[in-house]
């Protein structure tokens, strides 16, 4: 399994503004992925950050609206900028491990509750 | 999108044993089924995958039928701490395909 932590665990703000979100992970891994939980619905992909490289964003995300850092193979932040309401969303962090078989397995962090007025 | 349809909400008894079917008519023959719940308000946890024979851990089984057509995930003696959104993923198994997913099943186990 995987250790990973969010900061902040949730956090209200203002139009207009941005939040960062951090996430940390126990021990190094390539591939670390930021997903969005819309109130009441499913999780939705935003994008796929390996280090070294530009994270790959997934239709209808932008760079600009959801900037990723990936400095090392253990931290990543988000950034949800120019927030508006519908911003709203719990923002989930997540990494693969290998498993059996040569299978992998995803886990997850306990997210950032964000709410924009 | 998902590759599975599960039904919307379900319930169960506490201390019986839940059943939560899946169905993935268009699985393909290198395509795992991965079990993930998502507790109220917490990040999705891991349970359970498998190819094509049943598989067990300490958390619940997986049951795929010998067509691979359909699933179902157990929970031996549901707790109310397993009431929880219950979501069945098809993907490949090594490092490809996202986790794609759907709506799930709420699984209200009641006292």
């Amino acid at each position: 399994s995987a250790v990973i932590s969010q900061k902040p665990s949730r956090d209200i703000c203002q139009r207009g503004t941005s939040l960062t979100i951090q996430c940390q992970v126990d021990s190094q891994v390539t591939m670390m992925f930021w997903y969005r939980q819309q109130p009441g619905q499913s999780l939705t992909l935003i994008a796929t950050a390996n280090q070294g490289s530009e994270a790959t964003y997934e239709s209808g995300f932008v760079i600009d609206k959801f900037p990723i850092s990936r400095p090392n193979l253990t931290f990543s932040t988000l950034t949800v900028s120019n927030m508006s309401p519908e911003d709203s969303s719990i923002y989930l962090c997540s990494v693969r491990r290998s498993g059996s078989g040569f299978t992998d397995t995803q886990y997850f962090g306990p997210g950032t509750r964000l709410t924009v007025l | 999108d998902a590759k599975t349809t599960q039904p919307p909400s379900m319930d169960c008894a506490e201390g019986r044993a839940a059943n939560l079917p899946c169905n993935h008519s268009t699985i393909s023959g290198n395509e795992y089924v991965y079990w993930y719940r998502q507790i109220h308000s917490q990040g999705p946890q891991y349970i359970i995958h498998g190819l094509k024979n049943n598989e067990t851990n300490e958390m619940a089984s997986l049951i795929i039928t010998e067509d691979r057509k359909s699933s179902t995930l157990i929970l031996p003696h549901a707790t109310l701490r397993d009431t929880a959104v219950y979501y069945c993923i098809v993907r490949v198994g090594n490092y490809g395909q996202n986790f794609v997913f759907g709506p799930g099943t709420r699984l209200s186990v009641l006292p």
